[in-house]
């Protein structure tokens, strides 16, 4: 069966620090990935999206990126993070065809202060 | 660009009634449309999934509808228990593509 991990669970950094967040998924094989935040208050909203190695597209402006160095790996990054990167990150994948369900991992919770 | 709506932000029930979670879109041509639940600091756990052909999907106590001309969709929730406690998302995903919209969620509390 398919199984998706994120980590680290929680993370609490200050304001201009770098970030590194991972995402794997195993038991599937060209899944697409997504990363999604939930902002306190907010609903999700998608950050980046994957359909392959190296295949990053962002939704919306900001200063986080993404990169997908293997097939089931998934990584969101910022060199420097401000207070509004606050909140609850998802990540998700789905099968390698268009419009699929989509299932999402257990989160990262992050605080910058 | 595809909004999605969710009435009501909120909901208190006590436990054994029958509930209806309402969602709202504007761009009816969707693919397909998925109910999730969050429970609180966790991931989503899909729950169903309707695609743009089909009238409503069920599954146990779960019973979800779309109407797609009119840009709607409900999520019937019988018999409520305790454990039903959570957020309930709807999200779509427009035929152009494979990103999901999602709304902005109902908080479910069902009261022993």
């Amino acid at each position: 069966s398919q199984t998706i991990h994120q980590w680290p669970a929680t993370l609490v950094q200050p304001v201009g620090s770098p970030l590194s967040l991972e995402c794997t998924v195993e038991g599937t094989s060209n899944p697409n990935l997504y990363w999604y935040r939930q902002a306190a208050g907010r609903g999700l909203q998608l950050l980046f999206y994957s359909v392959g190695i190296g295949q990053i597209s962002s939704e919306v402006p900001q200063n986080l990126s993404a990169s997908r160095p293997q097939d089931r790996q998934f990584i969101l990054s910022s060199k420097k993070l401000l207070l509004s990167d606050s909140g609850f990150y998802l990540c998700a994948w789905s099968g390698g065809g268009v419009q699929e369900t989509q299932y999402f991992g257990p989160g990262t919770r992050l605080l910058v202060l | 660009k595809q909004e999605v709506t969710q009435i009501p932000a909120a909901l208190s029930v006590p436990e054994g009634e029958n509930l209806v979670l309402n969602c709202s879109f504007t761009d009816s041509a969707i693919y397909n449309l998925q109910w999730f639940r969050q429970d609180p600091g966790k991931g989503l756990t899909s729950l169903l999934l309707i695609q743009s052909s089909q009238r409503e999907q069920t599954s146990g106590r779960l019973n979800a509808s779309l109407d797609k001309s009119s840009g709607r969709s409900t999520l019937y929730i019988a018999a409520s228990q305790p454990g039903d406690s959570a957020t309930y998302l709807c999200a779509v995903i427009n035929n152009a593509g494979n990103m999901l919209t999602f709304g902005g969620g109902t908080r479910l509390m069902v009261k022993p």
